[in-house]
């Protein structure tokens, strides 16, 4: 089946750590997004990526970093810059021709801060 | 910048009923799309409808209808038959045109109750 897979579901940071989340599809979608939900919001849009080896900021990029290296690939790694990292993670693709472009979600990582 | 404004956050609908979430936003662009998704407790976000702004006719699902008004900005979701599976947070986004990014931009959510 295809589709797109986020692990760990929970995830939980100590102080001072860098913690990475993987987002893994297998739709050939050639743009990949990162998006932060916290309660009482909508997601806020982190980076984004429309091709292999660039990604672009969103947001809310500061604390956060990613690589794209693969197409089926965009890890988000958050680091200890990011002061206020408890939230939930969504990832996203989406194909980069045709319309409209929609983009589709994986089911989320849990992030906790210990 | 684009915005979404979604005035209800919370609302109920009885089962069988009709219920309408209600979105606005704000954009000087004139091609764009519109999204409604649906994400239930299971927090996995699932497309419901999409709207082309260039499109004058209302997009249609099974159950699911938008009133999409481009003069007003609006963008609101019909929901037909409630059924207890509807039950979940309904957010409205925007995606600016293509030259922009494939980004959307989300409203803050309205969570949907629906009483047996």
């Amino acid at each position: 089946d295809g589709g797109i897979t986020q692990s760990p579901k929970y995830l939980f940071r100590k102080e001072g750590q860098n913690v990475t989340l993987s987002c893994e599809q297998n739709l050939n979608h050639d743009a990949m997004y990162w998006y932060r939900q916290d309660p009482g919001q909508g997601l806020r849009l982190i980076y984004y990526s429309q091709i292999v080896n660039d990604f672009q900021k969103g947001d809310i990029a500061e604390g956060y970093s990613v690589s794209r290296e693969k197409k089926e690939s965009f890890p988000l790694t958050v680091t200890s810059a990011q002061k206020n990292p408890t939230a939930f993670y969504l990832c996203a693709s989406s194909k980069t021709s045709g319309t409209p472009e929609t983009q589709y979600f994986g089911p989320g990582t849990r992030l906790l801060v210990l | 910048a684009q915005t979404v404004t979604q005035s209800q956050p919370e609302m109920s609908v009885q089962e069988a009923e009709t219920v309408t979430l209600s979105c606005t936003y704000d954009t000087s662009e004139s091609d764009y799309y519109l999204f409604w998704y649906k994400q239930p407790p299971s927090r996995q976000m699932i497309l419901v409808i999409r709207q082309e702004a260039y499109k004058q006719q209302n997009a249609t699902e099974n159950r699911f209808s938008v009133n999409f008004q481009k003069a007003a900005k609006s963008f609101s979701l019909k929901i037909s038959d409630s059924q207890l599976g509807d039950a979940a947070m309904y957010f409205c986004a925007y995606r600016p045109p293509r030259e922009y990014g494939n980004k959307l931009v989300f409203g803050a959510g309205t969570i949907l109750r629906v009483k047996s």
